[in-house]
Parts: structure tokens; C-alpha cells; sequence
């Protein structure tokens, strides 16, 4: 079945990088476009970045844009967020999740699955 | 890009049918019959239960349908079951803004 499977979050310090990967299993990924939502602890959703399916569109949040780099590796079937100069309001659950399928090249705007989420924990 | 409007809370009592709204502007919601709506229980990922404002995903119980009118979504569930208690949230693709997805503040249903 379709599978989202993040990791690499922990506790981090203000200032610091953390890159965050998800392992994606059970379909084509290279197929479909991704995404990056994150979930401060008892807030709501935000979206945070999209990859086209080949790479090559990225687009970002206004509030991680010059500091984070979401990237894939079709070959591994893994999407990657790479995290710099990481701040206090950067603490969430960071899920990934997969675009619609629109059978074009540009991603659906919807998004399922979604991973089980990482948490990432920035405090000194 | 300011998030969608939801309100905080919506009950009902298990048979009956609610309603949560969601309030864009014409430069998402309005623009576009592109709003996405899903479900999350606590501690949970969220779950797609409706896209493209009204379709249904494969496996998404019927009770569960979108609309829209103007700059306002909406998502609708009939039959209120216990277990539709979660959080609820809807989100609009706005296109070439930045962000070009927006999400809603989030709603929480309780089942009385």
C-alpha cells in the first residue's frame, strides 16, 4: 500500500540545520509532485514547500523561503527538506505528503497520503 | 497570504448533519474550485476527505460532501457519527500568490 515515512527530526538549537527525509513506498514516486506541511504543537496546518515530480519546480512558504531547500531523490524514492538557520517558530510536526494525481505535469492540489510526521524541536 | 476562516467549533448529535465553513478571497477560494478538506484526530495525520471542492476520495464515507458559493467552501456532514470527531481543515490553492496553498484555521468537531 502507499506509504509516507518521515524521519530525522529531533531537538535542535537555534541557528542550526536539520534535513528531514521521507520514504516513499507503494507507488510510482516519481510520478507525483510533494509536498511539506507542518503543524506547531496544538496549532493548525501550514503548508511549507512543493517539488514537481521531476524537480523541477520548487516552490516555498513566504516563512521558510531562503532558509529551507526541499529536494528528491527518484532514484531512492526519497524526499528530502533540508532546515537552515532554524528558529524557535520553526518547532512542528513536519509531515509529507503526496500531490494529487492530475495525469499532467504539474501536481494536484490536494494532498494524500500523508506520512505520520516528524517532530522537530528547536530550543536551546 | 492570511489563512482561510473557519469556525473554532461545530457540534451536532450523532444522526444529525453539520456544516463547516471556510472563507477565502477572491484571490483563492473565489478563484479557484480547488479547496481540499481533511480530517485529523488527535495525535493522527490528516486524512484527504474531500478535493477539488467536492469530490470524494475512494474509500471516504458519502456522508461526507464539499460546496462552494462565492469565496466561501463548505463541508457538510450528514449522519454525525461518533467517530467524525476530529479536527477539520480546509485548504484552498490560491495559484501564483505566495503561498500558492493556503490552509484554514482549523475546526473542531464534537458529537455530543
Amino acid at each position: 500500500q502507499v506509504q509516507l515515512v518521515e524521519s530525522g527530526g529531533g531537538v535542535v538549537q537555534p541557528g542550526r540545520s536539520l534535513r528531514l527525509s521521507c520514504a516513499a513506498s507503494g507507488f510510482t514516486f516519481s510520478s507525483y509532485g510533494m509536498h511539506w506541511v507542518r503543524q506547531a504543537p496544538g496549532k493548525g496546518l501550514e503548508w511549507v514547500a512543493v517539488i514537481w515530480y521531476d524537480g523541477s519546480n520548487k516552490y516555498y512558504a513566504d516563512s521558510v523561503k531562503g532558509r529551507f531547500t526541499i529536494s528528491r531523490d527518484n532514484s531512492k524514492n526519497t524526499l528530502y527538506l533540508q532546515m537552515n538557520s532554524l528558529r524557535a517558530e520553526d518547532t512542528a510536526v513536519y509531515y509529507c505528503a503526496r500531490a494529487g494525481w492530475t495525469g499532467t505535469s504539474a501536481p494536484g492540489n490536494w494532498f494524500d497520503p500523508w506520512g505520520q510526521g516528524t517532530l522537530v524541536t528547536v530550543s536551546s | 497570504q492570511s489563512a482561510l476562516t473557519q469556525p473554532a467549533s461545530v457540534s451536532g448529535s450523532p444522526g444529525q448533519s453539520i456544516t463547516i465553513s471556510c472563507t477565502g478571497t477572491s484571490s483563492d477560494v473565489g478563484s479557484y474550485n480547488l479547496v481540499s478538506w481533511y480530517q485529523q484526530h488527535p495525535g493522527k495525520a490528516p486524512k484527504l476527505m474531500i478535493y477539488e471542492g467536492s469530490k470524494r476520495p475512494s474509500g471516504v464515507s458519502n456522508r461526507f460532501s464539499g460546496s462552494k458559493s462565492g469565496n466561501t467552501a463548505s463541508l457538510t456532514i450528514s449522519g454525525l457519527q461518533a467517530e467524525d470527531e476530529a479536527d477539520y481543515y480546509c485548504c484552498s490553492y490560491a495559484g501564483s500568490s505566495t503561498p500558492p496553498y493556503v490552509f484554514g484555521t482549523g475546526t473542531k468537531v464534537t458529537v455530543l
